[in-house]
């Protein structure tokens, strides 16, 4: 059973504007959460993470929101880049290790 | 900055064959994870090292599988004797600390004919 679910496998979006990518959890538990970008034939590259005694975390373009009452987290990237597209994992922790969801495409056309 | 290193990158092998997976860690993190890459699971932890000591093993799929960690800078997966269905992007992060975002390596694609 699937503790970390990214229920869009791939998504695609106009240059300019915003990528919204979804991200829902099913254990309480988890109080750190993270998201991944990813390339071809490269591994998964950190991208930004929130504390569960946030709702909210904004790094440059990409900024990550989570609502813990829903068990849902998104990752907003504006402006979308065609250098953004790629396929992005959201990840959850409690333990010290982590669970990935299978990953969402996203694709940015120019 | 090395980041993580992994090797090879690529491994094509027939099946019941010894396969070994190679990683160096980044220098000073005391946690060392293996992932396996499938389209059907996704990604998915197979064990992680604290200090060199496996610390949860549980993702290991069965006892042809096994890792180690000899030194703070060196690990191995070894399949023996490998299957077709063991074909997969093994991937090796590494981390500061246990809540700290692991760091990857690119990865080795294995595939088992």
């Amino acid at each position: 059973d699937q503790q970390v679910k990214q229920n869009s496998p791939s998504l695609s979006v106009q240059e300019g504007r915003i990528s919204i990518l979804n991200c829902d959890y099913t254990n309480s538990m988890f109080d750190y959460f993270l998201w991944y970008k990813k390339y071809p034939a490269e591994g998964p590259t950190f991208l930004i993470s929130i504390s569960s005694i946030k709702d909210k975390n904004e790094d440059g373009r990409f900024t990550v929101f989570l609502n813990k009452s829903a068990k849902h987290l998104s990752l907003h990237i504006v402006p979308s880049q065609p250098g953004d597209s790629a396929v992005y994992f959201c990840a959850a922790s409690g333990q010290g290790n982590l669970i990935f969801g299978k990953g969402t495409k996203l694709s940015v056309k120019p | 900055d090395a980041g993580v290193i992994q090797s090879p990158r690529h491994e094509v092998t027939e099946m019941g064959q010894e396969v070994t997976l190679r990683c160096k860690p980044i220098s000073g993190h005391d946690y060392l994870f293996w992932y396996r890459q499938t389209m059907m699971r996704g990604l998915e932890l197979l064990i992680y090292f604290n200090n060199n000591v496996p610390i949860d093993d549980s993702g290991m799929p069965e006892d042809r599988f096994s890792a180690k960690m000899p030194n703070a800078s060196f690990s191995t997966l070894k399949i023996q004797p490998s299957e077709p269905r063991d074909s997969a992007v093994y991937f090796c992060a590494s981390s500061f600390t246990g809540n700290q975002p692991q760091h990857f390596g690119d990865g080795t694609r294995l595939s088992i004919l």
